[in-house]
C-alpha cells in the first residue's frame, strides 16, 4: 500500500541531544513537508521540499535541519538549539500540481526530558 | 496575508444531531479551501476541498462544506453526528502552494 511512514512513533531524549525523525513515502510525490503540532496552535510549517536536493524554511525553522537526498526520504533533525522541542511532528507529501492536498504520516511524538 | 479562523476550540453535539464547524478565511485572491480531520495520535486526512466550480462540496464520511464568498466562510456540516466523528477538524486555505491552517476544533459527541 502506498503511504507515508514516520518513525519512531514515540521518542524520549535528554536536553542537549540532537534527534532525527524519519519520513519515507512511496507515493512518488515531489513535495514533502514537516509540521510541528502543539495543542491549540494548529500546524506550523518547519521545512518543505519541492524537489530532490532543495528545501526551504517554513515559519519555524530555527533549531531544525532537513535533507532531501532522495525523492522518497525527508528526515528532520531536531537540534539542541531548538528551545522547546517537545511536540508532535507530522510529515506530509503532495503532488506539486495539487498543492494543498496533503497526505500525512501518523506522526512522531518527541518528549525532551 | 491570508488567514483562517475557526470559531470554537471545542464543539459538543449529541449523537444524531447536526454538526456545524465554522471556518472563516481572509484571502486577497480566490481561495482554495480545505477541511482535514485528525483522530487522536494520528496524522491528518483530507475530508474535502473547494477549488473552483460548485460551492457546495461533498466529502468523505457524510461531511459537506459550502463556500460562501460574500461571508468569506467555509463551514463544515454533517446532518447526523456519529460517535466515530469524534476528532479534531482543521480548516486550511492555500497560499502560494502552502497551507495556512486554522487552530482546529475538537468535536465531542455525546451519547
Amino acid at each position: 500500500d502506498g503511504g507515508i511512514t514516520q518513525s519512531p512513533k514515540y521518542l524520549f531524549r535528554k536536553e542537549g541531544q540532537n534527534v532525527t525523525l524519519s519520513c519515507e513515502q512511496n507515493l512518488n510525490h515531489d513535495a514533502m513537508y514537516w509540521y510541528r503540532q502543539d495543542p491549540g496552535q494548529g500546524l506550523r510549517l518547519i521545512y518543505y521540499s519541492q524537489i530532490v536536493n532543495d528545501f526551504q524554511k517554513g515559519d519555524i525553522a530555527e533549531g531544525y535541519s532537513v535533507s532531501r537526498e532522495k525523492k522518497e526520504s525527508f528526515p528532520l533533525t531536531v537540534t539542541s538549539a531548538q528551545k522547546n522541542p517537545t511536540a508532535f511532528y507530522l510529515c506530509a507529501s503532495s503532488i506539486e500540481e495539487r498543492a494543498g492536498e496533503l497526505f500525512f504520516g501518523e506522526g512522531s511524538r518527541l518528549t525532551v526530558l | 496575508a491570508q488567514s483562517v479562523t475557526q470559531l470554537g476550540s471545542h464543539v459538543s453535539v449529541s449523537e444524531g444531531a447536526l454538526v456545524l464547524l465554522r471556518c472563516n478565511y481572509s484571502s486577497s485572491v480566490p481561495p482554495y479551501l480545505f477541511w482535514y480531520v485528525q483522530y487522536p495520535n494520528q496524522g491528518l486526512q483530507l475530508l474535502l476541498k473547494y477549488t473552483t466550480g460548485a460551492t457546495l462540496v461533498k466529502g468523505i464520511n457524510g461531511f459537506e462544506a459550502e463556500f460562501k464568498k460574500s461571508e468569506t466562510s467555509f463551514h463544515l456540516t454533517k446532518p447526523s453526528a456519529h460517535m466515530s466523528d469524534a476528532a479534531e477538524y482543521f480548516c486550511a486555505v492555500s497560499s502560494n502552494y502552502q497551507l495556512i491552517w486554522g487552530a482546529g476544533t475538537k468535536l465531542i459527541i455525546k451519547p
